[in-house]
């Protein structure tokens, strides 16, 4: 089936420094998603790209929507404790009607004291 | 903010139970879904709904069935509960701008359900 491969699987930084996280495909996507987990809670929506190349910030997040659109990267700039959780990308994939969402397997974040 | 509550954060079953998984959202979406967590694998789409009384399966529907009566409720049945089908469970929801697209606008999630089957 189709695979979204999400990188890095987890990282360890320090508060302040800068994270880059991306997901990848062999297949072209229409609509980029990425969720943020905090433990024992659901995926909350971070960013939502709709259109190759586009770039959206969120505070300090920033995702864009590579312009093969087969890829998508979010970075958090100066990282702060509560941005511990786990990342997720979410790749749309709409044809004629047909629709098809994949997850990234995620990026756990945790930030060394 | 929309919010969509899981009826339970923990439960435990024994193997051959049938056992309901109860999902409820406050903002009049149009579509729900059950998607299963595990390490490693992501978010796994088991089943979703676009209306009432309406169902598809995902990407993983063996052993697992649907009930939408109503619109805020979706509800996920394991018809016989057994222990590969210990997980976490989530439940979401969203808007839609078309009929039968579920999928052209963001998901709301809840918190979850962890489910353990002995």
């Amino acid at each position: 089936g189709q695979q979204l491969n999400q990188s890095p699987q987890s990282m360890f930084i320090q508060e302040g420094e800068d994270v880059s996280m991306n997901c990848t495909s062999s297949s072209i996507f229409n609509t980029w998603l990425w969720y943020k987990q905090d433990p024992g809670e659901g995926p909350v929506l971070l960013i939502a790209l709709y259109k190759a190349g586009e770039l959206t910030s969120n505070g300090r997040l920033t995702a864009q929507f590579g312009i093969t659109r087969k890829d998508s990267f979010l970075n958090i700039s100066a990282s702060i404790p509560s941005d511990v959780g786990i990342y997720f990308c979410a790749g749309l994939k709409s044809n004629f009607g047909n629709e098809k969402l994949t997850f990234g397997t995620g990026t756990r974040l945790t930030i060394i004291p | 903010d929309v919010k969509v509550t899981q009826s339970s954060r923990y439960l435990v079953k024994r193997t051959g139970e049938k056992v309901f998984l109860e999902c409820v959202q406050d903002m009049d979406h149009e579509n729900m879904f059950w998607y299963r967590q595990d390490p490693g694998l992501g978010l796994r789409l088991i089943y979703f709904s676009y209306d009432v009384k309406m169902k598809e399966k995902g990407d993983i529907p063996e052993g697992y069935s649907v009930s939408r009566e109503k619109k805020e409720r979706f509800s996920l049945i394991l018809e016989s509960a057994s222990t590969n089908q210990t997980s976490m469970y989530l439940c979401a929801s969203s808007t839609n701008r078309v009929r039968t697209l579920a999928f052209n606008q963001p998901q709301h999630f809840g918190d979850g359900t962890r489910l353990s089957i002995l």
